[in-house]
Protein backbone atom coordinates (compact mmCIF):
# COMPACT_ATOMS: atom_id res chain seq x y z
CA UNK A 1 0.00 0.00 0.00
CA UNK A 2 1.16 3.03 -1.06
CA UNK A 3 1.75 5.21 2.27
CA UNK A 4 3.48 8.38 4.10
CA UNK A 5 4.15 7.34 7.72
CA UNK A 6 4.98 9.97 10.33
CA UNK A 7 6.13 9.32 13.96
CA UNK A 8 5.41 10.20 16.64
CA UNK A 9 1.95 11.07 16.47
CA UNK A 10 1.97 13.18 19.38
CA UNK A 11 4.41 14.61 21.03
CA UNK A 12 4.61 17.04 24.65
CA UNK A 13 8.34 17.73 24.79
CA UNK A 14 9.45 21.10 26.73
CA UNK A 15 11.17 24.40 25.60
CA UNK A 16 14.90 23.60 24.34
CA UNK A 17 14.69 19.78 24.20
CA UNK A 18 15.79 18.42 21.15
CA UNK A 19 13.46 16.51 18.45
CA UNK A 20 12.94 14.82 15.79
CA UNK A 21 9.80 13.68 13.89
CA UNK A 22 10.79 11.16 10.90
CA UNK A 23 8.67 10.53 7.77
CA UNK A 24 8.97 7.84 5.55
CA UNK A 25 7.86 7.19 2.09
CA UNK A 26 7.33 3.62 -0.12
CA UNK A 27 6.33 5.35 -3.62
CA UNK A 28 9.65 5.96 -4.37
CA UNK A 29 9.02 9.92 -4.50
CA UNK A 30 11.71 12.30 -5.63
CA UNK A 31 9.97 15.13 -3.46
CA UNK A 32 9.12 15.68 0.07
CA UNK A 33 7.66 18.35 2.41
CA UNK A 34 7.40 19.20 5.29
CA UNK A 35 4.06 21.64 6.49
CA UNK A 36 2.71 22.77 9.72
CA UNK A 37 -0.99 23.78 10.23
CA UNK A 38 -2.25 26.13 13.01
CA UNK A 39 -5.86 27.51 12.78
CA UNK A 40 -6.65 29.99 10.63
CA UNK A 41 -3.34 29.69 8.74
CA UNK A 42 -3.71 26.81 6.74
CA UNK A 43 -0.85 24.86 5.70
CA UNK A 44 2.16 26.86 5.49
CA UNK A 45 5.74 24.77 3.82
CA UNK A 46 8.67 24.26 6.17
CA UNK A 47 11.35 22.79 4.06
CA UNK A 48 10.96 20.64 1.10
CA UNK A 49 13.24 18.25 -0.81
CA UNK A 50 14.03 17.90 -4.22
CA UNK A 51 15.70 14.63 -3.87
CA UNK A 52 18.81 12.79 -2.08
CA UNK A 53 21.04 15.80 -0.40
CA UNK A 54 19.07 18.43 -1.92
CA UNK A 55 16.82 20.33 -0.07
CA UNK A 56 15.14 24.29 -0.10
CA UNK A 57 13.15 26.58 2.77
CA UNK A 58 9.78 26.84 2.32
CA UNK A 59 7.82 29.90 3.76
CA UNK A 60 8.45 29.26 7.20
CA UNK A 61 12.12 27.51 7.71
CA UNK A 62 13.10 29.03 11.01
CA UNK A 63 13.83 26.86 14.15
CA UNK A 64 13.64 24.00 11.98
CA UNK A 65 16.18 21.59 10.22
CA UNK A 66 15.81 19.10 7.91
CA UNK A 67 18.00 16.16 6.24
CA UNK A 68 17.63 13.95 2.87
CA UNK A 69 20.23 11.23 3.29
CA UNK A 70 17.72 8.27 1.77
CA UNK A 71 15.32 8.54 -0.87
CA UNK A 72 12.74 7.50 1.51
CA UNK A 73 13.01 9.44 4.44
CA UNK A 74 13.13 13.10 5.74
CA UNK A 75 13.19 13.60 8.85
CA UNK A 76 12.15 17.44 10.75
CA UNK A 77 14.73 18.24 13.64
CA UNK A 78 13.64 21.01 15.98
CA UNK A 79 17.19 21.50 17.57
CA UNK A 80 15.59 24.06 20.74
CA UNK A 81 11.58 23.69 20.42
CA UNK A 82 9.75 26.35 21.31
CA UNK A 83 6.21 27.08 22.66
CA UNK A 84 5.30 28.91 19.39
CA UNK A 85 6.45 25.19 17.31
CA UNK A 86 3.26 24.04 19.46
CA UNK A 87 1.49 22.73 15.91
CA UNK A 88 0.02 20.23 13.82
CA UNK A 89 2.79 18.70 11.07
CA UNK A 90 2.58 17.13 7.92
CA UNK A 91 4.94 15.31 6.06
CA UNK A 92 4.39 14.92 2.16
CA UNK A 93 5.78 12.97 -0.97
CA UNK A 94 4.96 14.14 -4.61
CA UNK A 95 6.95 13.07 -7.90
CA UNK A 96 6.18 15.20 -11.33
CA UNK A 97 7.17 12.34 -13.27
CA UNK A 98 3.63 10.97 -13.62
CA UNK A 99 2.04 14.57 -14.74
CA UNK A 100 0.14 14.79 -11.78
CA UNK A 101 2.14 16.27 -8.55
CA UNK A 102 0.05 15.21 -6.26
CA UNK A 103 1.15 14.66 -2.99
CA UNK A 104 0.55 12.24 -0.54
CA UNK A 105 0.30 13.29 3.06
CA UNK A 106 0.98 11.65 6.18
CA UNK A 107 -1.28 10.97 8.94
CA UNK A 108 0.19 14.44 10.78
CA UNK A 109 2.05 15.10 14.42
CA UNK A 110 0.55 17.09 17.06
CA UNK A 111 3.49 18.18 19.08
CA UNK A 112 2.87 20.18 22.12
CA UNK A 113 5.74 22.28 23.36
CA UNK A 114 5.59 23.76 26.86
CA UNK B 1 5.74 34.03 -5.30
CA UNK B 2 2.22 32.79 -5.62
CA UNK B 3 -0.04 33.85 -3.55
CA UNK B 4 -3.55 31.39 -2.45
CA UNK B 5 -6.89 33.42 -0.77
CA UNK B 6 -9.76 31.39 0.19
CA UNK B 7 -12.14 34.47 1.65
CA UNK B 8 -14.86 32.36 3.33
CA UNK B 9 -13.14 30.93 6.36
CA UNK B 10 -16.58 28.85 7.17
CA UNK B 11 -19.55 27.66 4.85
CA UNK B 12 -22.31 25.76 5.34
CA UNK B 13 -24.84 23.90 3.21
CA UNK B 14 -28.09 21.54 3.73
CA UNK B 15 -27.78 18.19 2.61
CA UNK B 16 -28.14 17.21 -0.89
CA UNK B 17 -28.22 20.91 -1.89
CA UNK B 18 -25.10 22.32 -3.79
CA UNK B 19 -22.43 24.69 -2.43
CA UNK B 20 -19.58 26.85 -4.22
CA UNK B 21 -16.00 27.39 -2.47
CA UNK B 22 -14.14 29.95 -4.00
CA UNK B 23 -10.54 30.32 -4.27
CA UNK B 24 -8.08 32.53 -6.04
CA UNK B 25 -4.41 32.90 -6.65
CA UNK B 26 -1.50 34.94 -8.04
CA UNK B 27 1.01 33.71 -10.07
CA UNK B 28 3.52 34.81 -12.96
CA UNK B 29 3.67 31.88 -14.06
CA UNK B 30 2.50 29.56 -16.96
CA UNK B 31 2.74 25.99 -15.77
CA UNK B 32 0.56 25.12 -12.85
CA UNK B 33 -0.94 22.55 -11.39
CA UNK B 34 -4.53 24.13 -8.84
CA UNK B 35 -5.81 21.17 -5.67
CA UNK B 36 -8.49 20.57 -4.37
CA UNK B 37 -7.73 18.76 -1.03
CA UNK B 38 -10.32 17.88 2.09
CA UNK B 39 -9.41 17.17 5.63
CA UNK B 40 -12.05 15.88 7.96
CA UNK B 41 -12.21 15.70 11.34
CA UNK B 42 -9.76 13.03 11.65
CA UNK B 43 -6.99 15.50 10.54
CA UNK B 44 -5.94 13.26 7.44
CA UNK B 45 -5.39 15.35 4.31
CA UNK B 46 -7.43 13.90 0.87
CA UNK B 47 -6.80 14.70 -2.63
CA UNK B 48 -10.38 16.23 -3.90
CA UNK B 49 -9.70 17.53 -7.70
CA UNK B 50 -6.58 18.45 -9.58
CA UNK B 51 -6.13 20.76 -12.61
CA UNK B 52 -3.65 21.61 -15.22
CA UNK B 53 -3.28 25.14 -15.76
CA UNK B 54 -2.88 23.80 -19.45
CA UNK B 55 -6.11 22.28 -19.89
CA UNK B 56 -9.04 24.41 -20.79
CA UNK B 57 -11.74 22.04 -19.60
CA UNK B 58 -13.02 22.53 -16.02
CA UNK B 59 -12.05 18.94 -13.74
CA UNK B 60 -14.53 16.67 -12.64
CA UNK B 61 -14.76 14.05 -9.79
CA UNK B 62 -18.10 12.69 -9.63
CA UNK B 63 -19.77 15.01 -7.11
CA UNK B 64 -17.26 17.81 -7.33
CA UNK B 65 -16.35 20.09 -10.18
CA UNK B 66 -14.29 22.90 -10.53
CA UNK B 67 -14.72 26.29 -12.52
CA UNK B 68 -11.37 27.55 -13.64
CA UNK B 69 -10.94 30.78 -14.91
CA UNK B 70 -7.18 31.41 -15.79
CA UNK B 71 -7.37 35.06 -17.00
CA UNK B 72 -8.86 35.69 -13.66
CA UNK B 73 -7.27 33.34 -11.95
CA UNK B 74 -9.95 31.99 -10.28
CA UNK B 75 -10.65 28.33 -9.22
CA UNK B 76 -13.43 27.23 -7.58
CA UNK B 77 -15.02 24.19 -6.15
CA UNK B 78 -18.74 22.81 -6.54
CA UNK B 79 -20.10 20.47 -4.42
CA UNK B 80 -23.19 19.25 -5.95
CA UNK B 81 -25.81 16.29 -3.83
CA UNK B 82 -24.10 17.51 -0.60
CA UNK B 83 -23.69 14.83 1.42
CA UNK B 84 -22.65 14.44 5.71
CA UNK B 85 -19.46 12.97 5.23
CA UNK B 86 -18.53 16.42 2.86
CA UNK B 87 -18.15 18.07 6.25
CA UNK B 88 -14.37 18.98 6.37
CA UNK B 89 -12.04 21.59 6.14
CA UNK B 90 -11.05 21.83 2.09
CA UNK B 91 -7.45 23.72 0.80
CA UNK B 92 -6.97 25.05 -2.33
CA UNK B 93 -3.54 24.64 -3.64
CA UNK B 94 -1.29 25.68 -6.34
CA UNK B 95 2.32 23.98 -7.00
CA UNK B 96 4.10 24.85 -10.52
CA UNK B 97 4.28 21.80 -12.59
CA UNK B 98 8.34 22.02 -12.87
CA UNK B 99 9.02 21.41 -9.09
CA UNK B 100 6.57 18.98 -7.57
CA UNK B 101 8.02 20.00 -3.84
CA UNK B 102 7.01 23.55 -3.45
CA UNK B 103 3.23 24.39 -3.03
CA UNK B 104 1.24 27.23 -1.83
CA UNK B 105 -1.82 26.70 0.40
CA UNK B 106 -4.91 28.52 1.16
CA UNK B 107 -6.17 29.20 4.77
CA UNK B 108 -8.88 26.98 4.57
CA UNK B 109 -12.51 26.78 4.39
CA UNK B 110 -14.82 24.97 6.88
CA UNK B 111 -17.68 23.71 5.63
CA UNK B 112 -20.49 21.98 7.37
CA UNK B 113 -23.27 20.11 5.50
CA UNK B 114 -26.58 20.26 7.89
CA UNK B 115 -29.14 17.13 7.97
Amino acid sequence: EAQVTQNPRYLITVTGKKLTVTCSQNMNHEYMSWYRQDPGLGLRQIYYSMNVEVTDKGDVPEGYKVSRKEKRNFPLILESPSPNQTSLYFCASSSDLAGTNEQYFGPGTRLTVT
Amino acid sequence: AQTVTQSQPEMSVQEAETVTLSCTYDTSENNYYLFWYKQPPSRQMILVIRQEAYKQQNATENRFSVNFQKAAKSFSLKISDSQLGDTAMYFCAFMLTYNAGKSTFGDGTTLTVKP
